[in-house]
């Protein structure tokens, strides 16, 4: 079983939709929980970026962690073309990290 | 602020030569950096973990005598692939972390093609 586990996708939906983005995982160690974009032939860039379950919110992106389920998601509102790429979650325990394989995502104009 | 750049962006190199990757913090000091390797429409698969000052970590299965690391400061990490061969060609990335933070900061990558 992988230490985290994401939806490829691809995931394609009409502009102003909102978009949910998922990943579980299964070590309970996991204390710090990102998400990531990445836009084709680049770096990935830090989205979000929590350590508690709970709601974070900035602009239009939410990230949510359920530690007792071990699920993690990525909502994003009033989605726009300029959101099309991969989405990787991540998630460290400290000192280890471990990706997800990204969703790849495309917005419709 | 946490910007990370890579030079050169791309490169094109002839099988048997050797070509350096370097990663730069630019607005801070990175106690620690990453190094992946990523192919088309794949996840970023860690390559080796370098700490200033010290020996890099190489992950299993990764030559370490064939990517070569060097931590020499604390705002610049190089990569070098030795002897390269056409399967080498990937996407490499560089991320860096600051001591008192968990998050990674990414390079743009480097896009490696060996002819």
């Amino acid at each position: 079983q992988k230490e985290v586990e994401q939806d490829p996708g691809p995931l394609s939906v009409p502009e102003g939709a909102i978009v949910s983005l998922n990943c579980t995982y299964s070590n309970s160690a996991f204390q710090y929980f990102m998400w990531y974009r990445q836009y084709s032939r680049k770096g990935p860039e830090l989205l979000m970026y929590t350590y508690s379950s709970g709601n974070k919110e900035d602009g239009r992106f939410t990230a949510q962690v359920d530690k007792s389920s071990k699920y993690i998601s990525l909502f994003i509102r009033d989605s726009q073309p300029s959101d099309s790429a991969t989405y990787l979650c991540a998630m460290s325990t400290g000192n280890q990290f471990y990706f997800g394989t990204g969703t790849s995502l495309t917005v419709i104009p | 602020g946490a910007v990370v750049s890579q030079h050169p962006s791309r490169v094109i190199c002839k099988s048997g030569t050797s070509v350096k990757i370097e990663c730069r913090s630019l607005d801070f000091q990175a106690t620690t950096m990453f190094w992946y390797r990523q192919f088309p429409k794949q996840s970023l698969m860690l390559m080796a973990t370098s700490n200033e000052g010290s020996k890099a970590t190489y992950e299993q299965g990764v030559e370490k005598d064939k990517f070569l690391i060097n931590h020499a400061s604390l705002t610049l990490s190089t990569l070098t692939v030795t002897s390269a061969h056409p399967e080498d060609s990937s996407f490499y990335i560089c991320s860096a972390r600051i001591a008192a933070v968990r998050e990674q900061y990414f390079g743009p990558g480097t896009r490696l093609t060996v002819t």
